[in-house]
């Protein structure tokens, strides 16, 4: 069974701060996702990686597969950024029809 | 475009009560469609998956059951609640295997 490791768990940041979430999982995987939850618990897929570097808009997700760790980085964080993110994990050998195995979560808050 | 509906957003019901659950999804055939659970400081944990009509599979054992009846509807039920069926329920859908998937807004469930 695959661990998925956050970190951290909860962060504080003033608004425009460059923001880090890291993310590292025990056992080989097919893809990573990063979600984003906000206070009201709907839950919207931001990326979804198997290898090197996507970016949206300030956010920018990166993926080391030899070292099995994860990075999701906001630029020019703003109080709406505010929300928990979330480190999934799709494994070659667990969960039949992409079944996810989920971290706890990053709870994020910028202040204004 | 496609689109997730789940409902209720909140429920409270009493031990040993009954529960359903529904979600349904538009704009896209023959989706895998999953139900989870997130626990109060926890991560999210997958219950349920479908690949099809009357396909159930279980991730955990427990108190819960779902049903798939129609290609777009997913079903959550239990024939009497329990105080740690407590949590907050999310339905997904994704096209295949490995694509994003797509979350409802989540049912928030409490028992008293």
């Amino acid at each position: 069974k695959n661990e998925v490791e956050q970190s951290p768990q909860n962060l504080t940041a003033q608004e425009g701060e460059f923001i880090t979430i890291n993310c590292s999982y025990s056992v080989g995987i097919s893809a990573l996702h990063w979600l984003q939850q906000h206070p009201g618990g709907g839950i919207v897929s931001l990326f979804m990686l198997s290898s090197g570097k996507k970016k949206h808009g300030r956010l920018i997700a990166t993926i080391n597969i030899q070292e099995k760790h994860s990075s999701l980085h906001i630029t020019a964080s703003h109080p709406r950024d505010s929300a928990v993110y979330i480190c999934a994990v799709r494994s070659y050998s667990g969960g039949g029809a992409d079944g996810l195995t989920f971290g706890k979560g990053t709870h994020l808050i910028i202040q204004p | 475009s496609q689109t997730i509906h789940q409902w209720p957003a909140t429920l409270v019901q009493p031990v040993g009560s009954p529960l359903s659950l529904e979600c349904t999804v538009e704009g896209t055939s023959n989706p895998n469609l999953y139900w989870y659970r997130q626990a109060a400081g926890r991560g999210l944990q997958l219950l349920f998956y479908s690949v099809g009509i009357g396909q159930i599979s279980s991730e955990v054992p427990q108190n819960l059951s779902a049903s798939r009846p129609q290609d777009r509807q997913f079903i959550l039920s239990s024939k009497k609640l329990l105080l740690s069926d407590s949590g907050f329920y999310l339905c997904a859908w994704s096209v295949s295997g490995g694509q994003p998937q797509h979350f409802g807004d989540g049912t928030r469930l409490s028992i008293l």
